[in-house]
């Protein structure tokens, strides 16, 4: 059963950029047809989803994000990571990894979320 | 761009009540819609995708109907562990979410 799991800073200064990590086990991202995706969610609001990469290195992007953001994939770590330039307090949310698994964005599994803060 | 609105926001109900959540698109989405289910703390759960499929393992108590503009999440009788919070999702978009309450 694959599993994931966020890492990063829990605290990001103003107008620096957010840095996250997501590790895959339990199979290898270059295996399937799979889109490793990013998902975030300020406290006490809902979902808002920001990108995803495909295995062959692909990307789709929140259009509201994408001048900011930029989803990459290390296959040799079996990770997936995302950078969010420019931060603000706006940006301040609980970030989850996810793996759609047909490419329709419908979201199977999940990773536990960690929490950003941009605070100076 | 598409947008979700869900309705209602806020529903209180009791257990083995029959409840139906309706997700409205701003425009014709075919049958690309899913639903989540996410309790405090926890990362969002993949209940239904393709506006009608089951995902493996989750009760058949839930179900989704629906094509086009419109779109239901019906649980037929409400269990305590499914008071929650419940988003629809169209490709990169995410309603605001339904609160189902105790009553």
């Amino acid at each position: 059963q694959v599993q994931l799991q966020e890492s990063g800073p829990g605290l990001v200064k103003p107008s620096q950029t957010l840095s996250l990590t997501c590790t895959v086990s339990g199979g290898s991202i270059s295996s399937g047809s799979y889109y490793w995706s990013w998902i975030r969610q300020p406290a006490g609001k809902g979902l808002e989803w920001i990108g995803r990469i495909y295995t062959s290195g692909s990307t789709n992007y929140n259009p509201s994000l994408k001048s900011r953001v930029t989803i990459s994939v290390d296959t040799s770590k079996n990770q997936f990571s995302l950078k969010l330039s420019s931060v603000t307090a706006a940006d301040t949310a609980v970030y989850y990894c996810a793996r759609d698994d047909y490419g329709d964005y419908d979201l199977f599994h999940w990773g536990q979320g960690t929490l950003v803060t941009v605070s100076s | 761009d598409i947008q979700l609105t869900q309705s209602p926001s806020f529903l209180s109900a009791s257990v083995g009540d029959r409840v139906t959540i309706t997700c409205r698109a701003s425009q014709g989405i075919s049958s690309y819609l899913a639903w989540y289910q996410q309790k405090p703390g926890k990362a969002p759960k993949l209940l239904i995708y393709a506006a009608s499929t089951l995902q493996s393992g989750v009760p058949s108590r839930f179900s989704g109907s629906g094509s086009g503009t419109e779109f239901t999440l019906t649980i037929s009788s409400l269990q305590p562990e499914d008071f929650a919070t419940y988003y629809c999702q169209q490709l990169n978009t995410f309603g605001q979410g339904t609160k189902l309450e105790i009553k």
